[in-house]
């Protein structure tokens, strides 16, 4: 069981909107950056939204992030059949001084 | 374009050790810190620990914690990930991924599966 909780899966029709939620405690979301990552079966994990809210060169602006207080949040808009993937929050707990991953959240566009 | 190539995997048996590599290129690899992140078949991502740019700084996964060690020769652009007492709970695909700085995993390499196994 993963300290930081995401939902097993969400789902969505092409177009729509979806957030997928991450929560964890104020030694982790609460004090530190939470990075977002998308991952296809049989790959690496990409990077998509740092520091909270920004993304890197190439993220298309359909992904967003945002963060309050011990809880953190991946939009993404436009759904499009090649956003099925697995997506994994992630951040530092500094009480354990370790990096830690949600359990991830399988997107499906219906 | 940043590249990160992990090498050394396989098929280990139970207690057993094995080294795993990886090597990076197009960037200063001494200025930024290195992370190992695993994921067993059909599981999510579990991070194993992490050697700062310099190498003064270490932290591993309590999971993990006696067994697995982490080191780094600036000089040859690699980081080592040395795993002892291997079981078959440490079977998975283990990646290295570079650190932006804030324990933000920027590129990852493509990942070389261990499998421990008698």
């Amino acid at each position: 069981q993963s300290v930081l909780t995401q939902p097993p899966s969400v789902s969505a029709a092409p177009g729509q909107k979806v957030t997928i939620s991450c929560s964890g405690r104020m030694s982790n979301i609460g004090n530190n950056y939470v990075s977002w990552y998308q991952q296809f079966p049989g790959t690496a994990p990409k990077l998509l939204i740092y520091e909270n809210n920004k993304r890197p060169s190439g993220i298309p602006d359909r992904f967003s992030g945002s963060k309050s207080g011990t809880s953190a949040t991946l939009g993404i808009t436009g759904l499009q059949t090649g956003d099925e993937a697995d997506y994994y929050c992630g951040t530092w707990d500094t009480s354990l001084s370790a990096m830690l991953f949600g359990g991830g959240t399988r997107l499906t566009v219906l | 374009q940043v590249h990160l190539v992990e090498s050394g995997g396989g098929v280990v048996q139970p207690g057993r050790s094995l080294r795993l590599s990886c090597v990076a290129s197009e960037f200063i690899f001494r200025n930024y810190g290195v992370h190992w992140v695993r994921q067993a078949p059909g599981k999510g991502l579990e991070w194993v620990g992490v050697i700062s740019d310099d190498g003064s700084n270490i932290y591993i996964a309590d999971s993990v914690k006696g067994r697995f060690t982490i080191s780094r020769d600036n000089s040859k652009n690699r980081v080592y990930l040395q795993m002892n007492g291997l079981t078959a709970e440490d079977t998975a695909v283990y990646y290295c991924a570079k650190d932006m700085g804030y324990a933000e995993l920027e590129y990852w390499g493509q990942g070389t599966l261990v499998t421990v196994s008698s």
